[in-house]
């Protein structure tokens, strides 16, 4: 079975600090992407990524940026955390081919910015 | 861009079956139609695919009309459990990209 896994379920930073989200996923898939979901907006895609060192803007990648070293892990940075970065982040990886695979989920990280 | 319309939320009673609808007015001709569901404080969970006519696995069916510009998500008799937000998607053609709409959050009630 797919596991994805998110380093942290919450998380609180303040105003101003560099943020690191870290996914990972055990199952050698190609695809990773990052999400962020608010109430009343649904999943929005902010970046992805089909290879190592390969990144792809989403719909809302201003204020993020990301990290693709290694195959099985996919970070997500907030460079200048600010109040409207406060989300719920997800996670999600999928074999490689078409947009068709369906995506595998982590629980997702509750960021909270002070 | 293939984007989706669903109702925002329905309700149902233990033991009914449960027909969520979503339009997809300007699907692409290679996109696949994909179900998901969330539960609160989880990710959410692929259910289904489909391509056209109807697609059937142990969890949910999947209806799609030949002009495929909408689908229809069945869950028979559902339950309590079955309490969740169900998320349609289809891919945009375009860098593989998946566009989540807002979902219908779905009450089942005793």
């Amino acid at each position: 079975d797919v596991k994805v896994t998110q380093s942290s379920r919450y998380l609180v930073k303040r105003t101003g600090e560099k943020v690191f989200l870290e996914c990972v996923q055990d199952m050698d898939h190609e695809n990773m992407f990052w999400y962020r979901q608010d109430p009343g907006l649904g999943l929005r895609l902010i970046y992805f990524s089909y290879d190592v060192k390969m990144k792809e803007k989403g719909d809302i990648p201003e204020g993020y940026s990301v990290s693709r070293e290694k195959k099985e892990r996919f970070s997500l940075i907030l460079e200048s955390a600010s109040t409207n970065q406060t989300s719920m982040y997800l996670c999600a990886s999928s074999l490689p081919g078409s947009e068709n695979q369906p995506q595998h989920f982590g629980d997702g990280t509750r960021l909270s910015i002070l | 861009l293939a984007k989706t319309t669903q109702p925002i939320s329905m309700d149902s009673y233990e033991g009914q079956e449960v027909n969520i609808t979503c339009s997809h007015n300007n699907i692409a001709t290679n996109d696949y139609i994909t179900w998901y569901q969330q539960f609160p404080s989880q990710g959410p969970r692929f259910i289904i695919q489909g391509y056209k006519t109807k697609v059937t696995n142990e969890v949910a069916s999947l209806f799609i009309p030949a002009d495929r510009k909408s689908s229809t998500l069945s869950l028979p008799r559902v339950s309590l459990s079955d309490t969740a937000v169900y998320y349609c998607l289809v891919g945009d053609g375009e860098g593989g990209k998946l566009i989540f709409g807002q979902g219908t959050e779905l009450s089942v009630k005793p």
